[in-house]
């Protein structure tokens, strides 16, 4: 079958800096997507990866390593306005998006 | 840019009525669309995937005659919650993307604002 991994929730420090992890096994891959959805709110678009390395964006960064199934999402200089669920999606060999289930991210000042 | 939106944000009706929620591309031509649900602190749930011109394909377990979608243009695509029951309350969020099938970051999906339903 086809799976998405992320942590569930996690805390960071205003002001200092996160990793969320995302590991998959898909059939296929065809990219790998990062959304922010704050609370009540639908998502929106982060990065996009297909090639192995590093996407940098501002204080987003997103890897990918395609021979680990993993990526992960590095958020710098945090602010509370990180505070928000993140969202790893892999596309398949048939275009299909599969979805994570999301990682709470909750900022303390 | 990539901009969608929904229409209504907010809805609420009465059991057994029928609803229907509209969500346009309005910078850029979607040739797929896409709905889904979700219910509170729970993960997106795609309910049907719509092309422009043909009928949605539909996930397991999503009633189609429930859940009536249209896509009769490139910008607009419609779903129709009928005879609604308090249990169909949901975040209904479309979105849309710009090619099908040919990979690249044009798979990207961006989303519309979402539809808040309250069927009492």
């Amino acid at each position: 079958g086809q799976n998405i991994d992320q942590p569930t929730e996690m805390t960071a420090t205003e002001g200092a800096i996160v990793q969320i992890n995302c590991t998959y096994q898909t059939s296929g891959f065809n990219g790998l997507f990062w959304y922010q959805q704050h609370a009540g709110e639908a998502p929106t678009f982060l990065s996009y990866n297909v090639l192995d390395g590093l996407e940098e964006k501002g204080r987003f960064s997103s890897f990918l390593s395609r021979s680990k199934g993993y990526s992960y999402l590095l958020l710098k200089e945090l602010q509370m306005k990180d505070s928000a669920s993140y969202l790893c999606a892999v596309m398949d060999s048939n275009y299909q998006l599969i979805w994570g289930a999301g990682t709470k991210l909750i900022i303390k000042p | 840019g990539a901009v969608v939106s929904q229409h209504p944000s907010w809805v609420i009706c009465k059991s057994g009525t029928s609803v229907k929620i509209e969500c346009r591309s309005l910078d850029f031509q979607a040739t797929t669309m896409f709905w889904y649900r979700q219910f509170p602190k729970q993960s997106l749930m795609l309910m049907a995937t719509s092309n422009e011109g043909s009928k949605a394909t539909y996930e397991q377990g999503v009633e189609k005659d429930k859940f009536l979608i249209n896509h009769a243009s490139l910008t607009l695509s419609t779903l129709t919650v009928t005879s609604a029951h308090p249990e169909d309350s949901s975040f209904y969020i479309c979105s849309a993307k710009k090619t099908s099938g040919r990979g690249g970051p044009q798979e990207t999906q961006y989303f519309g604002p979402g539809t808040r339903l309250l069927v009492l």
